[in-house]
């Protein structure tokens, strides 16, 4: 099945310096991945959309500037939270969906990343 | 006010027994339904995916029934394991693609 990886699972940091947290999708590609936070005993929260080669498309509330998104490629999204402050400590997880066929449609399957644990100090 | 609510918030269950989780959504257009499981610290994993047209859909011991018209759902678990111990998310999707999540059902399987 569709593998969708993130690194690194965990990561402590100091208040004050950026954490870049990467999504890959392994054996497939896609134009859109999304980013989510998740606080103990909460649903996901959705932070973004990831689009690739554009601007990431962000929820309402999320800073884009404390939260940038680069979307390089079509396996591959990058999340970085910087001047990462105690409050940012959370779960961090990336979805996407599989583009496939001749049309390249997405095929609405949707697979989550195992999560990033971020822990600032 | 959410738009997926579900219940019971978290119980308890003895191994080999059965439970019932319920998810109730307002979401509208409906595009499908989803039901995920998350175990502590992980992302979460597919267990089913349903249009409006089914009623039902199995994978294992893990069973799902939708009904469009009332909004609701459930997710049956057979003969739980203590494996079972998660949190089971139900997404829908709406028709501009949009997901709306539960905050989960947190399951504990004892033995």
């Amino acid at each position: 099945g569709a593998v969708v990886s993130q690194h690194p699972s965990w990561v402590i940091c100091k208040s004050g310096t950026s954490v870049k947290i990467e999504c890959r999708s392994l054996d497939f590609q896609a134009t859109t991945m999304f980013w989510y936070r998740q606080f103990p005993k909460q649903s996901l929260m959705l932070m973004a959309t990831s689009n690739e080669g554009s601007k990431a498309t962000y929820e309402q509330g999320v800073e884009k500037d404390k939260f940038l998104i680069n979307h390089a490629s079509l396996t591959l999204s990058t999340l970085t939270v910087t001047s990462a402050h105690p409050e940012d400590s959370s779960f961090y997880i990336c979805s996407a969906s599989p583009m496939r066929g001749i049309g390249k449609r997405d095929t609405g399957e949707l697979f989550f990343g195992e999560g990033s644990r971020l822990t600032v100090l | 006010k959410n738009q997926v609510e579900q219940s019971p918030q978290s119980l308890i269950i003895l191994e080999g027994k059965n439970c019932t989780l319920q998810c109730n959504y307002t979401v509208s257009p409906f595009s499908n339904l989803r039901w995920y499981k998350q175990d502590t610290g992980r992302g979460p994993v597919s267990l089913t995916i349903m249009t409006f047209s089914e009623n039902t859909k199995s994978n294992g011991r893990y069973t799902a029934t939708l009904d469009a018209d009332t909004k609701q759902s459930s997710l049956h678990i057979t003969a739980s394991q203590l494996s079972d111990s998660a949190s089971y998310i139900c997404v829908v999707k709406r028709g501009n693609n949009r997901l709306a999540f539960g905050k989960g059902n947190q399951v504990v399987v004892i033995p």
